[in-house]
């Protein structure tokens, strides 16, 4: 069974510039969550939608972040003006139906650095 | 306070040790409790979640969660260098509710 998947895995932009990450989860999961990890820190919810609607996105700065789910499937997820602190990995994870909220499937990141 | 705290480590343990990873919360509602490792530029992945208060065993691997403390564990037994990674422990209040993280401990394995 494939994993999620995410790209970049890592980019480097200027400050105030745009930038966009891609996720497709695993086969068959309806649930779909984005994730900031801060170095040194937790992973914290940003997004959570349930096939293409948003359940959660209490945590999304919505002045400069965006995230959408168009079909159900594939998911991508917006910067927009990029800060300093937007420097971070952002972690796409799915899960099987939104009540699997414990067993969540992560890819492997996308790297950002805001210089 | 965060919800979720962890001592960030680093722990650096001889192979064959058994390892002790402690993880305290302040949410009392919080029911589910998850072990996840994360090696290090990848994404967490899933050890093993127990629900309230109890012990569950998964090969060289125990989780403990004590719901009147606030306190949850994860046991290593045989420590490998494979195991050198960082462990996130996380709860929630229900399989529908959002998923706090602690920060993580970071874990080496010494052969």
């Amino acid at each position: 069974e494939a994993g999620v998947a995410q790209s970049p895995r890592y980019k480097i932009i200027e400050k105030r510039q745009s930038v966009a990450f891609w996720c497709n989860p695993i086969s068959g999961h309806a649930t779909l969550y984005w994730y900031q990890q801060i170095l040194g820190q937790g992973p914290k919810l940003l997004i959570q939608f349930q096939n293409n609607g948003v359940v959660d996105d209490s945590q999304l700065p919505k002045d400069r972040f965006s995230a959408e789910r168009l079909k159900g499937v594939d998911s991508t997820l917006k910067i927009q003006p990029a800060k300093l602190e937007d420097s971070a990995v952002y972690l796409c994870a799915s899960s099987l139906v939104m009540g699997d909220g414990y067993e969540q499937y992560f890819g492997p990141g996308t790297r950002l650095t805001v210089t | 306070q965060k919800e979720v705290e962890q001592d960030p480590g680093p722990l650096s343990v001889p192979e064959g040790a058994i390892v002790s990873l402690n993880c305290t919360y302040s949410n009392s509602a919080f029911q589910y409790f998850m072990w996840y490792r994360q090696y290090s530029r990848k994404g967490p992945e899933l050890l093993m979640y127990t629900y309230s208060s109890g012990n569950k065993e998964d090969g060289r691997f125990t989780a403990q969660v004590d719901k009147s403390s606030k306190y949850i564990s994860l046991f290593i037994r045989d420590s490998q260098p494979s195991d050198s990674a960082t462990y996130l422990c996380a709860g929630t209040k229900t399989s529908y509710d959002k998923v706090i993280f602690g920060p993580g401990t970071s874990l080496s394995v010494i052969p």
